[in-house]
Formats: C-alpha cells, structure tokens, sequence
C-alpha cells in the first residue's frame, strides 16, 4: 500500500471550514483513499473514500487532485466535536487490511 | 453507534494468563477485522476473517489466535499474556471484503496486564 504523509497538528476555529492535507505520491491506480477518524479513544469511525473523482457526503468533502497524488479532506463547519484524530489511508484494491499511519490530530477551538 | 459491539469494554488481568475477546458485526456484514492500538505502535491490522474463513494476517503473534463462528460473531484470543499486549483492540466489520468497502469499528476493548 502507498505511504500517506500529513502534517501532525492543525487548529481550526469552530464555524470554520477545516482542510486536512494527504499526500500519497506513490499511488497507483487501483487504490482507493480513505479517511477516517479516532475521537480519544473511541473506535476509529469512517468519514469518506475516494478514487478519482471528488466526494460529498453529510460529514465531508474529499478533493483528489487529477494526478492522484494529494488529497484534501474538508470539514465544512467545524465543530467542537470535530476534534480527533484524522488518518488518510490509501487501500489497494485486493487488500483487506487498514493500515493506519500517524494521522493529523485537529483541534477545533471556540 | 457503529453498530458493532465488543465485550468486555475492560479488562485487567495478570502476566501469563489468557482472555477471549468477543466481537458482533453489524448486521449483514460477512467480514470481521482485529485491531490493536498500543501507545508505541499506533493502530496495526491483526488478522480478518471473511464469512468463518480466515482471510488476511497482519502482524499478529502466535500467542494470538482468532475465529469466527457460524453467527459471524468473532472472538479473539490473547494467551501467555504479556505486559506489552496491553492495549486497545478494536474489532470492525465490512460487508465484504473488497477494498471499496468500509469498515465499521466497535468501541473496542481496553485490555491491561499486570
């Protein structure tokens, strides 16, 4: 699986739209991008996956450059219960398996 | 809620001993992962099982064994249990077993050796 790099710390006020930079440049055409999230210690919890084209759903948005080698994941309106642990994750198509770097912690502050 | 669940939520037990550790899948979903999430190591895959077949390993250790039933209910087995396997295993689930499925994660189990 491609290697992701993101930065280990962002702030971002509450109401503000959160952008959360991935950089998988070793990507091949048949992985997939995912991010989840890690609140504290709770079970990590799904937000979004892409392949190529732009994502939306109730919780994000997933910006996927054309070249595939970076991706944005977007909080819309931050809230204070955004705060956690985001991980971008690149899967391969006939890999089951997560596997989990050390992921961006977002603090959302008032 | 996630819709998969994992009991006990704590548990402390001694060096040398052995727990089985219980996960239910959300309904529909065929397959099972096992995850362990210690302070040095981050989050690191275990083993997965797709409808009662074992299907893909992680970094599992051979003191660690796991299953799944008939029910597609899992259970994961820590024996010979060592300070170092104190962590959180977090188990999840996925309707298949294709990357472009996603994982639902439980609240997990925190285990601590003493």
């Amino acid at each position: 699986d491609a290697k992701t790099t993101q930065p280990p710390s962002m702030d971002c006020a509450e109401g503000r739209a959160a952008n959360l930079p991935c950089n998988h440049s070793t990507i091949s055409g048949n992985e997939y991008v995912y991010w989840y999230r890690q609140i504290h210690s709770q079970g990590p919890q799904y937000i979004i996956h892409g392949l190529k084209n732009n994502e939306t759903n109730e919780m994000a948005s997933l910006i996927i450059t054309e070249d595939r080698k970076s991706s944005t994941l977007i909080l819309p309106h931050a809230t204070l219960r955004d705060t956690a642990v985001y991980y971008c994750i690149v899967r391969a198509l006939n890999t089951d398996k997560l596997i989990f770097g050390t992921g961006t912690r977002l603090q959302v502050f008032p | 809620d996630s819709g998969v669940t994992q009991t006990p939520k704590h548990l402390i037990t001694a060096t040398g001993q052995r727990v089985t550790l219980r996960c239910s899948p959300r309904s529909g979903d065929l397959s099972v992962y096992w995850y362990q999430q210690s302070l040095d190591q981050g989050l690191q895959f275990l083993i997965q099982y797709y409808n009662g077949e074992e299907r893909a390993k992680g970094n599992i250790l051979e003191r660690f064994s796991a299953q799944q039933f008939p029910d597609l209910h899992s259970e994961l087995n820590l024996s010979s249990l060592e300070l170092g396997d104190s962590a959180l295993y977090f188990c999840a689930s996925s309707i298949g077993s294709q990357s472009s499925y996603e994982q639902y994660f439980g609240p997990g189990t925190r285990l601590t050796v003493t």
